[in-house]
């Protein structure tokens, strides 16, 4: 079963405004991370931002800020003024405590942000 | 922050040959270390987990016998592709797990079997 569902295959978005990107998750594990990473073409993972199951608050890093609705099981990434240099493929990903901190992935969305 | 390395960056093989995959990390110790494979416009898929001083641990569908793991030492990981075929033709990264229990991708490999 997929444990980590992006629904959006491709978004654009202006420069200088927000978007955000979507995602879900399913584990029934009380203790997991969720993480966002950005892969630019030449196919580096860029680690982006973490989120703690138990984190009372929204995780943010700069332009980054990723909307935590637990009991939706929703992770959502929130790019705040987006810039030329942001388009990328985005995926998100999860770590469950059960599984040995193996990390697995979505199945990423497609940024491209427009002059 | 950590740096992972991986050796070569790319390669280039004929088919039938085995090739192998270095994935270093440069300043910690990393008892675990994960191998994934990303085909083009897909996601990363986990392929198997190296655990130092043990076998690896592989994911359901992936080939252990052709897929060779060896995590040696607390620094180093291999992962070599046995007689190697256009199909394995992917983009290997690897990534290691910190004392901290961060995790830090190596910069990938890029596989072509001719």
């Amino acid at each position: 079963a997929q444990k980590i569902t992006q629904t959006q295959p491709g978004m654009f978005v202006q420069e200088k405004e927000a978007v955000t990107l979507d995602c879900t998750y399913d584990t029934s594990d009380p203790s997991y991370g969720l993480f966002w990473y950005k892969q630019p073409s030449s196919g580096e993972m860029i680690f982006l931002i973490y989120q703690g199951s138990y984190d009372q608050q929204n995780a943010t890093e700069g332009r980054y800020s990723l909307n935590f609705q637990k009991a939706r099981k929703s992770a959502n990434l929130v790019i705040s003024a987006s810039q030329l240099g942001d388009s990328a493929m985005y995926f998100c990903a999860m770590r469950e405590k059960t599984s040995y901190d193996k990390v697995i992935f979505g199945p990423g969305t497609s940024l491209s942000v427009i002059p | 922050g950590a740096v992972v390395s991986q050796h070569p960056s790319w390669v280039i093989c004929k088919s039938g040959t085995s090739v192998k995959i270095e994935c270093r990390s440069l300043d910690f110790q990393a008892t675990t270390m994960f191998w994934y494979r990303q085909f083009p416009k897909q996601s990363l898929m986990l392929m198997a987990t190296s655990n130092e001083g043990s076998k690896a641990t592989y994911e359901q569908g992936v080939e252990k016998d052709k897929f060779l793991i060896n995590h040696a030492s607390l620094t180093l990981s291999t992962l070599t592709v046995t007689s190697a075929h256009p199909e394995d033709s992917s983009f290997y990264i690897c990534s290691a797990r910190s004392p901290e229990a961060e995790q830090f991708f190596g910069p990938g490999t890029r596989l072509t079997v001719l």
